[in-house]
């Protein structure tokens, strides 16, 4: 499968654990993509990568939230000290990036949950 | 700032029947515009889009028309099935920016029954 795949689907943990979640893109995708995403709502924007360069950063992501994607390859996403409103789906998505509009590919999302 | 405002749902419909998903949105310039689908247990996939004033996205029998005079990208399907039960998003990239994020809306569960 070609897909974008994420790692664990799943993820129980207890508040003030550090979680790590990991996103591998559609090979050869340059642009990568973090949404999080909470019970009846939309996804919400994060943080994106071009290659290995991290572009752009929202205001939803605190400073206990770092991403990397080193060799710009995948990517992870690590929340320090987690808190009950981190509870959330977290989405990755990559696409070519090199038209305009391009069609954002998603993967099936890592659901936390934080006691 | 940019958002995107859908109808709210959930929306029961019967097999064969006429399905719009109302969806309008407020954004700086010409956004490109698109609907993602969630079928149960799966990921966003997208189901169609358009990038200019009055062009139409079509896939698997719905469609939508990007409307400047109204920012509006209905979501349309002439007789839907029970297997078109899913979660829709309407979405738009802003034009500006250089990020080409997506702004989702919250979503219309929808539910066809036999």
């Amino acid at each position: 499968d070609t897909g974008v795949s994420q790692d664990p689907r799943h993820k129980i943990t207890k508040r003030g654990q550090n979680v790590t979640f990991r996103c591998d893109p559609i090979s050869e995708h340059n642009r990568l993509y973090w949404y999080r995403q909470t019970l009846g709502q939309g996804p919400e924007f994060l943080t994106y990568f071009q290659n290995e360069a991290q572009l752009e950063k929202s205001r939803l992501l605190s400073d206990r939230f770092s991403a990397e994607r080193p060799k710009g390859s995948f990517s992870t996403l690590e929340i320090q000290r987690t808190e009950q409103g981190d509870s959330a789906m977290y989405l990755c998505a990559s696409t070519p990036g090199q038209v305009l509009g391009n069609e954002q590919f998603f993967g099936p999302g890592t659901r936390l949950t934080v006691l | 700032g940019d958002s995107v405002t859908q109808m709210e749902g959930p929306v029961t419909l019967s097999e064969e029947a006429f399905l719009t998903i109302n969806c309008t949105y407020t954004a700086t310039g010409y956004p490109s515009l698109f609907w993602y689908v969630q079928y149960p247990g799966e990921g966003l996939q997208l189901l169609l889009k358009a990038t200019k004033a009055d062009d139409k996205g079509s896939n698997k029998g719905f469609e939508a028309t990007y409307r400047k005079e109204t920012t509006s990208f209905h979501l349309e399907k002439g007789s839907v099935q029970v297997s078109d039960s899913a979660v829709y998003f309407c979405a738009l990239i802003p034009r500006q920016g250089g990020s080409e994020k997506l702004v989702f809306g919250k979503g219309t569960k929808l539910t066809v029954n036999p």
